[in-house]
């Protein structure tokens, strides 16, 4: 089955830097790459998502990036802001199984002042 | 616009008991899936209710189950409870089985 790897575990950049996290993937047949924040006490929050035929997605200051042949997909976070500490997750799901989602074991991002 | 809604938001039970954790769908939402999520990981994918039958599971044992009501209202049924189900239970809902999923703020599920 799908395995999902995320990189780093924790993460601390100064406020207004860019901070990148990093995910691979190993079942080649997915194809929806959705990114979660998660707040202290809260459920997942989808920020930004991209799909296999895509290879770059981008909305304000959040990016994402696919790499098909790598297997492996980023988020880009710039000009950080202090509400933007939290867990942040990535997940892979295929055609067969879009809404089982394989999620990666979390990044702790702190934006320090 | 009510997001979705989950109950209880705590609860402790012992090993060997039963829970029943309850999810509300947002407004105009049809699917729910529930996922456990063990302190510090990701969430694991349970399964996901569609026209009131399990459309999908994940590597769970039976004795998690769950039921959807004709008002898209799910259930999620732990029997048997062991220590390893203390867990944050989040249950998602969509528009359709692969629409955009939104999360509730969980069922925290201690078992002591």
């Amino acid at each position: 089955g799908e395995n999902v790897e995320q990189h780093p575990s924790t993460l601390s950049v100064q406020e207004g830097d860019s901070a990148v996290i990093k995910c691979t993937y190993s079942d080649s047949a997915s194809n929806y790459f959705p990114w979660y924040k998660q707040e202290l006490g809260k459920g997942p929050q989808l920020i930004i998502d991209i799909r296999s035929n895509v290879g770059e997605k981008k909305d304000q200051r959040i990016a994402v990036t696919l790499n098909k042949t790598a297997k492996h997909f980023s988020l880009h976070i710039t000009e950080t802001q202090p509400e933007d500490s939290a867990v942040y997750f990535c997940a892979a799901s295929n055609p067969q199984g879009a809404q089982k989602l394989v999620f990666g074991q979390g990044t702790r991002l702190t934006i320090n002042p | 616009d009510a997001g979705v809604t989950q109950s209880p938001t705590h609860l402790i039970k012992t090993r060997g008991q039963q829970v029943t954790l309850r999810c509300s769908p947002k407004s105009g939402h049809d699917t729910v899936s529930w996922y456990q999520q063990a302190l510090g990981q990701g969430p694991q994918f349970i399964f996901q209710y569609y026209e009131e039958e399990e459309r999908q599971r994940g590597n769970f044992p039976d004795r998690f189950s769950g039921h959807q009501f004709p008002n898209y209202s799910s259930e999620l049924n732990v029997n048997a409870l062991l220590l390893g189900d203390s867990a944050l239970y989040l249950c998602a809902s969509s528009f359709g089985v692969a629409g955009e999923l939104f999360f509730g703020e969980g069922s925290r599920l201690t078992v002591l």
